[in-house]
Formats: C-alpha cells, sequence, structure tokens
C-alpha cells in the first residue's frame, strides 16, 4: 500500500488560484471516485474539505474545488487567502477495501 | 453535533501494548451505516490510516500493521477501543479517532483532537 504522491510544496500570492495534484493508480484513484482532501493548519486536526473528488462538505469554501483524470486528483483553491495556508493531504479508497493517504503538501501563501 | 476525544497513555515502553479509547458523542453504534475510524500522524510526517470499525461489527485495517492491530466498540459508552501490540519508536505519533462520514467509503468528516504517544524506554 504506497502512499499516493503529491507535491512537497505549492506557494501563491492572494487572490491567485492554485492546485495541489495527487497521483495514484489503477488500484486507488484510478478506478474509484471516493477521493477526499483534507486541511491540516500547524498543531490541530485534519479538517475535510473535499469528498468524492468535487463534493465540498456544509461550510467549506466554494474557493475550494476538486477533480480527477486518470490516475490523478486535483484540489483547486482560488482566491487565495493566507488563512488557506496548511498543509493539504488526499486519499484514496483502494481496491484491498482500504484507505491510502498523500504524503501531504505545503500551501505558502506569500 | 459530533465530538470525538481519544485518551490513554502518552508514553509507552517499547514492545508494550497500546490501548487508546476514542469516547465520541452525537451519533450511535445503533443506527446503520456508522463508523469510527483512526488515523496516525508521526511528527513532521504524513497521515497514516490504521482501520476502520462499522455499526455492524465490520472491521478493516492496514495490511502492514493488520497483525498488531485489534479495533473494538462499545456500543452502550459510546467508545471504540484501539489495540496495538509490540509498540516500537516508530510508532511514536498523534492518534486521531475520526467520524466516517454517514455510508461514505472512508472519508472523515469529524476528527477528534488527537493525542500524542511516544515510544521510548
Amino acid at each position: 500500500q504506497s502512499a499516493l504522491t503529491q507535491p512537497a510544496s505549492v506557494s501563491g500570492s492572494p487572490g491567485q488560484s492554485i492546485t495541489i495534484s495527487c497521483t495514484g493508480t489503477s488500484s486507488d484513484v484510478g478506478i474509484y471516485y471516493y477521493v477526499s482532501w483534507y486541511q491540516q493548519h500547524p498543531g490541530t486536526a485534519p479538517k475535510l474539505m473535499i469528498y468524492d473528488v468535487r463534493n465540498r462538505p456544509s461550510g467549506v469554501s466554494n474557493r475550494f474545488s476538486g477533480s480527477k483524470s486518470g490516475n490523478t486528483a486535483s484540489l483547486t483553491i482560488s482566491g487565495l487567502q493566507a488563512e488557506d495556508e496548511a498543509d493539504y493531504y488526499c486519499s484514496s479508497y483502494t481496491s484491498s477495501s482500504t484507505l491510502v493517504f498523500g504524503g501531504g503538501t505545503k500551501l505558502t501563501v506569500l | 453535533q459530533i465530538t470525538l476525544k481519544e485518551s490513554g497513555p502518552t508514553l509507552v515502553k517499547p514492545t508494550q501494548t497500546l490501548t487508546l479509547t476514542c469516547t465520541f458523542s452525537g451519533f450511535s453504534f445503533s443506527n446503520n451505516g456508522e463508523g469510527v475510524g483512526w488515523i496516525r500522524q508521526p511528527p513532521g510526517k504524513a497521515l497514516e490510516w490504521l482501520g476502520l470499525i462499522y455499526w455492524n461489527e465490520d472491521e478493516r485495517y492496514r495490511p502492514s500493521l493488520k497483525s498488531r492491530l485489534s479495533i473494538t466498540k462499545d456500543t452502550s459508552k459510546n467508545q471504540v477501543v484501539l489495540t496495538m501490540t509490540n509498540m516500537d519508536p516508530v510508532d511514536t505519533a498523534t492518534y486521531y479517532c475520526a467520524h466516517r462520514r454517514l455510508f461514505s467509503f472512508y472519508d472523515f468528516d469529524i476528527w477528534g483532537q488527537g493525542t500524542l504517544v511516544t515510544v521510548s524506554s
């Protein structure tokens, strides 16, 4: 069960848009629409931001959006704000009925 | 409103068994579809899924840790217990329990605050 692949870091200026990729395999991201994204600020628990590839839980800003193409899922944050600075993790259900997380991406708002 | 809170030892010795309890409110295992998962995060590292227990007693575990893990529930007490045997310093991490979003596969909509467990002699 290998971790999903995410870039270690991304950055953007306030107001800009950024995209974080999450690459898996044909045993997870490639065959299931059960990809989630979590935001984690330092010292706090993760927060669910996107589920089932593109759905937002109630209360999550519509600046956050998700998509998937083949074995790669993506999280896009538009209108970047200082409060978006955090670590982001993707996860996917797998064909072994398990869950795999990505290695995490640190977002810096310049 | 759903809340979860982890409790247990903050320090365990190598080879010992870790037992963590997740006490929750706002939902019940008496209801179909409910589930609670365990996820850990070593200091400065990524999240790692450990396992999940469903309302119907079904359990799922991370394959590489399956021989060391057990997750049980007490419906009457609204608790889930994680047991991990033969602890090693590499198991040092913050351990989270989390509520599985109802009828989802494995996404978690509400998380506990986490508890840091250090494995050291």
